[in-house]
């Protein structure tokens, strides 16, 4: 069985700050994908990043950065600089092997609450 | 294509009423998916199609629920006898199998069973 563990339930901080997200998976799977999405009040999901499982490279994408480690089951998200418009919730999630078929559904945690305030 | 369209944003409805949900994928995506979301909790699998193949449901769909895809393009997603517990936010996404970015979900439907 899969499970994706944010234990941040919400996190407020002061423009310009930098926030981390937490995020912990289980998986049984060798090969798998971890993803991370925000959800607005208008309640569209909309994709972040995705990492597959042997690609452990850190990524930076502008303000945001991911920091994947295998060793503790982490993926873990940060906002640089912080803005009100980062307000939002953040989910992560988890998936099989979409090549293979096993990508059929992603299983989601019950995601962050970032509230950026001025 | 804009992306992942579904239909009516909002639904109120009486308990014991049928209601019927619609999702128009991104054209060329051959996979679609359904998730219903709660207050406060990440969206949880409900089924998915490949094609008009329906190819794996949940446990969560009860026999109330039935999901279509009929020519492999939009699908239905319709609850019978309405309970309050199926009040919910309920989303669509598409993929491509091979897509490097996942699924692209719509802004869902969101049921309010009174």
């Amino acid at each position: 069985a899969q499970k994706v563990t944010q234990a941040q339930t919400e996190i407020s901080v002061v423009e310009k700050e930098d926030v981390t997200l937490d995020c912990v998976y289980e998986t049984r799977d060798t090969t798998y994908y971890l993803f991370w999405y925000k959800q607005p009040p208008s309640g569209e999901l909309v994709f972040l990043i995705r990492r597959n499982s042997f690609d452990e490279q850190n990524e930076i994408s502008g303000r945001y950065s991911w920091n994947f480690q295998k060793s503790t089951s982490s993926f873990n998200f940060t906002i640089t600089a912080s803005q009100v418009v980062d307000s939002a919730v953040y989910f992560c999630a988890l998936s099989g092997n979409i090549l293979t078929g096993g990508g059929n559904k992603l299983t989601f945690g019950t995601g962050t609450q970032l509230k950026v305030e001025l | 294509d804009t992306g992942v369209s579904q239909n009516p944003r909002h639904k109120i409805t009486k308990r014991g009423q049928n209601v019927t949900f619609r999702c128009d994928p991104i054209s060329e995506h051959n996979r679609l998916y359904w998730y219903r979301q709660t207050l406060g909790q990440g969206p949880e699998f409900l089924t998915y199609f490949q094609n008009e193949a329906q190819l794996e449901k949940s446990r969560l769909l009860s026999d109330r629920f039935s999901a279509e895809r009929p020519k492999g393009s939009f699908s239905t997603l319709e609850i019978q006898r309405t309970e309050q517990g199926d009040s919910a936010m309920y989303l669509c996404a598409s993929s491509l199998i091979s897509s490097n970015y996942g699924y692209t979900f719509g802004s869902g439907t969101r049921l309010t069973v009174v």
